[in-house]
C-alpha cells in the first residue's frame, strides 16, 4: 500500500501567519491517464472531513482560496495563506491513484 | 442542497451484526459512487472501498473482506453498510462519502461492548 507521511504532525499559528503542511509519498502518484490523485481533506473538531483541494491544485467549490495546494511525483504540499480561526482542525491528504486509497496521519493546526 | 444523511449511533455486543444507512438527496443517486471509510477513535481514517451506485458492483479494501457488504436501495437513494460478527476493533465511527470525497455524511458511531 502507499504510504503517505504527513509533515508536521501538528501546527500552531496565530491569526494572520501563512502556514505549510507536507505530504510525501512512498511512490509516485502520478497516473498513467495523467492526472494525479492527491486531495486534501479538512475535519474540524467533531465533524466530517471536508473537501478543500483535489487534484493537487484545484479548490473545491466553497473553499476559501486562502487555501492552495501543490506538487508532483511524491511531494506535495497545502499552504493556507493567512490562517484563520475556522481552519483549526486536522488536515489529511489522501491518494486515490493507487488501490487501496491511503490518507495521511494527519496534521493537527491549533490557533494560538 | 447535496446531503449524505446516516443513520444514528449503534451500540452492540460482540458477535452481533449492525447495518448502517446513507440516504442521499439534492444530487442523482446513481451519479457518483459511494465510499465506505472508518475513523477509530482519535485515529486517521481508513478506507473500506465503494461501491458503485450504478451498477452495484463493490469493492472492498483487504481488511474488510469477508464480514464487512455493501449493498443499495436505489429507489430510495440509500447506500448501506452491513457488518456481521462485530468485533471490539469494529468500535468506530463510520463514514460515507459520495465521489471523490465531495460530499460526506455525518458519520455513525458504533460501539462493541459486552
Amino acid at each position: 500500500d502507499v504510504v503517505l507521511t504527513q509533515t508536521p504532525p501538528t501546527l500552531s499559528a496565530t491569526i494572520g501567519q501563512s502556514v505549510s503542511i507536507s505530504c510525501r509519498s512512498s511512490q509516485s502518484l502520478l497516473h498513467s491517464n495523467g492526472n494525479t490523485y492527491l486531495h486534501w481533506l479538512l475535519q474540524r473538531p467533531g465533524q466530517s472531513p471536508q473537501l478543500l483541494i483535489y487534484l493537487v491544485s484545484r479548490l473545491e467549490s466553497g473553499v476559501p482560496n486562502r487555501f492552495s495546494g501543490s506538487g508532483s511525483g511524491t511531494d506535495f504540499t497545502l499552504k493556507i495563506s493567512g490562517v484563520e480561526a475556522e481552519d483549526l482542525g486536522v488536515y489529511y491528504c489522501v491518494q486515490g491513484t493507487h488501490a487501496p486509497l491511503t490518507f495521511g496521519s494527519g496534521t493537527k493546526l491549533e490557533i494560538k | 442542497q447535496i446531503q449524505l444523511v446516516q443513520s444514528g449511533p449503534e451500540v452492540k455486543k460482540p458477535g452481533e451484526s449492525v447495518k448502517i444507512s446513507c440516504k442521499a438527496s439534492g444530487y442523482t443517486f446513481t451519479q457518483a459512487g459511494m465510499q465506505w471509510l472508518k475513523q477509530a477513535q482519535g485515529k486517521s481514517l481508513k478506507w473500506m472501498g465503494w461501491i458503485n451506485t450504478n451498477t452495484g458492483k463493490t469493492t472492498y479494501a483487504a481488511d474488510f473482506t469477508g464480514r464487512f457488504v455493501f449493498s443499495l436501495e436505489t429507489s430510495a437513494s440509500t447506500a448501506y453498510l452491513q457488518i456481521t460478527n462485530l468485533k471490539n476493533e469494529d468500535m468506530a465511527t463510520y463514514f460515507c462519502a459520495s465521489g471523490d470525497f465531495d460530499y460526506w455524511g455525518q458519520g455513525v458511531m458504533v460501539t462493541v461492548s459486552s
